[in-house]
């Protein structure tokens, strides 16, 4: 079965912070995808980015950075030099293709405060 | 993108009375989805919308309480049927591109049963 754990259920960080959010996930699927998305107190869902299983390359768009890491089933998402508007609900998400339903972890509160 | 579409974009109801949520999408898609996120939670998939066939549903969800329509390629309903205060949520439209495989979502309907 596919499971995805976010940690971290809150965190406060102080503006220009770093911050990393971290998340687990399980499947047996030698193929998936793992996605990041954000939910900003207007409760529309952003999307941020999606990693298929077989790249690992580190992506760095702007100030956010994902670390991928197959050995230790871990899609990590940090936000360099934080902000207010950083401020929101982050859902980590694994589903067994590009176009299959979604399975999504807890999700971490962030909050950045000026 | 695609541009996502949702009305009504919140409501207050009734217990026992119906309310069917439309999804609009500006272009393309392969699949369509319909999430539901309680208050506080992550996002549940309830089912996956088929054109001009019946929805197939997750566990947990059965037609009856949640019909669900999908007439052509950029349009489906969601009804909440007999609705009691345990289906106040949001709930939430979602699509993949037909051109970029990644999965959008719309932007929500807040639902509040008395």
């Amino acid at each position: 079965a596919q499971k995805v754990t976010q940690a971290q259920t809150e965190i406060s960080v102080v503006e220009k912070e770093d911050v990393t959010l971290d998340c687990v996930y399980e499947t047996r699927d030698t193929t998936y995808y793992l996605f990041w998305y954000k939910q900003p107190p207007s409760g529309e869902l952003v999307f941020l980015i999606r990693r298929n299983s077989f790249d690992e390359q580190n992506e760095i768009s702007g100030r956010y950075s994902w670390n991928f890491q197959k050995s230790t089933s871990s899609f990590n998402f940090t936000i360099t030099a934080s902000q207010v508007v950083d401020s929101a609900v982050y859902f980590c998400a694994l589903s067994e293709t590009s176009y299959d339903k979604v399975i999504f972890g807890p999700g971490t509160s962030l909050s950045v405060i000026p | 993108s695609a541009v996502i579409s949702q009305k009504p974009s919140r409501d207050i109801c009734q217990r026992g009375t119906s309310l069917t949520i439309q999804c609009q999408v500006d272009s393309q898609v392969t699949m369509m989805f319909w999430y539901r996120q309680q208050p506080g939670q992550s996002l549940t998939l309830i089912a996956t919308a088929n054109q001009g066939s019946e929805a197939t549903y997750e566990s947990g969800f059965v037609i009856d309480k949640f019909p669900i329509s999908r007439p052509n390629l950029t349009f489906s309903t969601l009804t909440v049927s007999n609705m009691s205060p345990e289906d106040s949520s949001i709930y939430l439209c979602s699509v993949v591109h037909v051109f970029t495989d990644t999965q959008y979502f719309g932007p929500g309907t807040r639902l509040t049963v008395l």
